[in-house]
């Protein structure tokens, strides 16, 4: 079975500095890779989808992820944090199995954007 | 034009009651998944529907849960008798079919209070 590990629940950055979040998985198929973005009194809203290809994939909001097999990561990055970034972000995976649209997701990591 | 629309957005009733969530998913998207968001335990996949069809109900806590889709734009997810542990982030979401390479569209959710 498939599962992502999501080190680090909170997270806190300046405005305008690097913003990293931390996603590894573990699956015993290719996997597709997921992160997903949640504001406050909201449902999760898809930011960049890993399935095969190129290995950067980059989403909306500035943010971009690299997958890295040999690391079994998808580290979700964006270069220049902005206060709208405040949100909880979950990693998710698949197996890459026809027929299945389970995912399964990590615990979330909640970011703060320090003025 | 009109995302995965849930009511109520918030429901709050005594231990014992019925209790139905309702979802509407977006028009021509054919999978619907039901989702419970809680601090202990993260988000867990109750339910997925494909072509009104129940295709994994193993993540469906126990017998007091049930879940329909009697049609394309429509489904409902009843727990009787609810319970205080029930209490949670209810979250509905669509998808346009098989294949884990569509995004999971995301409704805003029924936060239900259980008292």
């Amino acid at each position: 079975a498939q599962s992502v590990t999501q080190l680090g629940s909170h997270v806190s950055v300046s405005e305008g500095a690097l913003v990293l979040l931390r996603c590894n998985y573990s699956s015993s198929v290719p996997p597709y890779l997921f992160w997903y973005v949640q504001y406050p009194n909201q449902g999760l809203q898809l930011l960049l989808k890993y399935t095969t290809g190129a290995t950067l994939v980059k989403g909306i909001n500035g943010f971009e992820a690299e997958f890295k097999k040999s690391e079994t990561s998808f580290h979700l990055t964006k270069p220049s944090a902005h206060m709208s970034d405040a949100a909880e972000y979950f990693c998710a995976v698949s197996d890459n199995i026809i027929g299945n649209e389970k995912l399964t997701f990590g615990t979330g990591t909640r970011l703060t954007i320090i003025p | 034009d009109a995302g995965v629309i849930q009511s109520p957005r918030h429901e709050v009733t005594e231990m014992g009651q019925e209790v139905t969530l309702r979802c509407k998913p977006i028009s021509g998207h054919n999978s619907l998944f039901w989702y419970r968001q809680t601090m202990m335990r993260g988000l867990e996949l109750l339910i997925y529907f494909n072509n009104n069809v129940p295709i994994d109900d193993s993540g469906m806590p126990e017998d007091r849960f049930s879940a329909k889709m009697p049609n394309a734009s429509f489904s409902t997810l009843k727990i009787q008798p609810s319970e205080p542990r029930d209490s949670a982030v209810y979250f509905c979401a669509s998808s346009l079919g098989r294949g884990v390479n569509q995004p999971q569209h995301f409704g805003d959710g029924t936060r239900l209070s259980i008292l």
